[in-house]
């Protein structure tokens, strides 16, 4: 069964710093997604990452993989008020009827204070 | 209308009614989703349609019935919920379907807040 942790569940910081939100799953997957969700609103799609070593960027937003660690990290740069929003990481996973699903983290809520 | 789009946004209803949800996507995709978004909790994969045919069903409880009438929309009929079936309802669509070459990016609907008294 592939699970999806991520840490820290909750981050309060404040702007301008820079801070890592991870994302560690239990079995090989190549497929990583990162999602954005502000309150009351729904997700919306910032990265994927499909092959080891990859590292997509976005603004103060930067994403990488390991998939031989199984980990992936969200590092936030200089941080300002509107990236607060819950942050979740989604992994690709091979089913016995070989169709994939995603599994999801449980979201990391972020909060930035003035 | 652009994107998913998703009705009604809010819903209450009792244990004995009987309601609908609906998501509609203007996207072209080939694949929609189903979603259960509980507090504190990652996202459930309740159901999958590819090309109109359900490829998924995630153990989910009869008491949820989904129907796909065509690429475009997607619903979800419930019946004699239970109040831990409160939740947000995501649908979702994706342009390839969930197979072969894994996932595609999925593109969410704003949600449907229910509340089962």
């Amino acid at each position: 069964e592939l699970k999806v942790e991520q840490n820290p569940l909750f981050l309060s910081m404040q702007e301008g710093k820079n801070y890592t939100i991870y994302c560690n799953y239990s079995t090989t997957s190549d497929r990583l997604y990162w999602y954005r969700q502000d309150p009351g609103k729904s997700l919306e799609s910032l990265f994927v990452l499909l092959s080891n070593g990859a590292v997509k960027q976005e603004g103060r937003l930067m994403a990488s993989l390991d998939t031989k660690a199984r980990l992936s990290t969200l590092h936030i740069t200089a941080a300002v008020h509107d990236l607060s929003a819950t942050y979740f990481c989604a992994v690709d996973l091979l089913r016995m009827d070989s169709n994939y699903q995603l599994i999801w983290g449980a979201g990391t809520k972020l909060i930035i204070k003035p | 209308e652009t994107g998913v789009t998703q009705t009604p946004r809010h819903l209450v209803m009792g244990m004995t009614n009987k309601k609908s949800l609906k998501c509609e996507q203007h996207l072209g995709h080939n694949a929609m989703y189903w979603y259960k978004q509980s507090a504190k909790k990652p996202l459930e994969l309740m159901f999958v349609y590819s090309l109109e045919e359900r490829v998924e069903n995630n153990s989910v409880p009869s008491r949820f019935s989904p129907e796909c009438p065509n690429s475009s929309h997607l619903f979800l009929h419930l019946h004699t919920l239970q109040p831990e079936d409160s939740a947000l309802y995501l649908c979702a669509s994706s342009r390839i379907p969930p197979r072969a070459a894994g996932t595609d990016t999925q593109y969410f609907g704003p949600g449907t807040r229910l509340t089962v008294l």
